[in-house]
């Protein structure tokens, strides 16, 4: 059965700092990765998607990556604002394409 | 404008009391989900359904039911059999369950938070 890690739990930065977000999977066999961000109390907002054949996905500031031999994805946030303050969830799917979702890492951009 | 609505924001069940969490898709979405969030927790998938009229148990069932008689539809009723069922629920949809990367994008509702009076 798949596990999802994400390190760290925590992180806090100052404002403009590019950071990296990393995330773990035991079974290689990954159909694809996603990447959400939560806001407190609220539902999740799908960032990037990788499929297993690609090795990265970009979207204005974010940068996800995949690497199925070493059994990571990072998720790279360019010049933090914040406005990126949030949790961050991970999640890996395998041949049935359901998701299994990491544990997340609460993220604080200050000012 | 399209999305997920799920209903009520916040719901608090008495002991010994069924209640149901409603979910409202208008993506045309053929599979949708029920996941469990607790606190500092990833999600947990309690039940999916891919098509109308068939639903999968997820990896935390037990103490939760489903139906899918409406594609848009997907309720989940928590019975008094789940002993702690405080925790914060969402519902999500998808195109389908198959390759490609348009369905297997996951969206979201606001969730619900249930307490337990």
């Amino acid at each position: 059965k798949q596990e999802v890690t994400q390190i760290p739990a925590a992180l806090s930065v100052p404002e403009g700092e590019n950071l990296v977000l990393n995330c773990s999977f035991t079974d290689s066999a990954i159909y694809n990765l996603q990447w959400f961000r939560q806001d407190p109390g609220k539902g999740l907002t799908s960032l990037l998607l990788i499929q297993s054949s690609q090795r990265e996905q970009t979207s204005g500031r974010l940068n996800a990556s995949l690497d199925k031999s070493s059994g990571r994805s990072t998720l790279y946030i360019a010049a933090s604002q914040p406005g990126d303050s949030a949790t961050y969830l991970c999640a890996g799917s395998g041949g049935s394409y359901i998701p299994t979702f990491g544990r997340g890492t609460s993220l604080i951009v200050h000012p | 404008d399209g999305g997920i609505t799920q209903s009520p924001k916040y719901l608090f069940r008495k002991e010994g009391q069924n209640v149901t969490l409603s979910c409202e898709q208008n993506l045309n979405h053929d599979a949708m989900y029920w996941y469990r969030q607790d606190p500092g927790q990833g999600l947990r998938l309690i039940y999916y359904s891919q098509i109308v009229n068939d639903f999968q148990k997820g990896d935390i069932a037990e103490g939760y039911s489903v139906s899918r008689e409406k594609k848009e539809s997907f309720p989940l009723t928590v019975t008094s059999a789940q002993k702690n069922p405080t925790a914060f629920y969402l519902c999500a949809s998808s195109v389908g369950l198959a390759g490609g990367i348009a369905k297997n994008i996951q969206y979201f509702g606001a969730g619900t938070r249930l307490s337990v009076l």
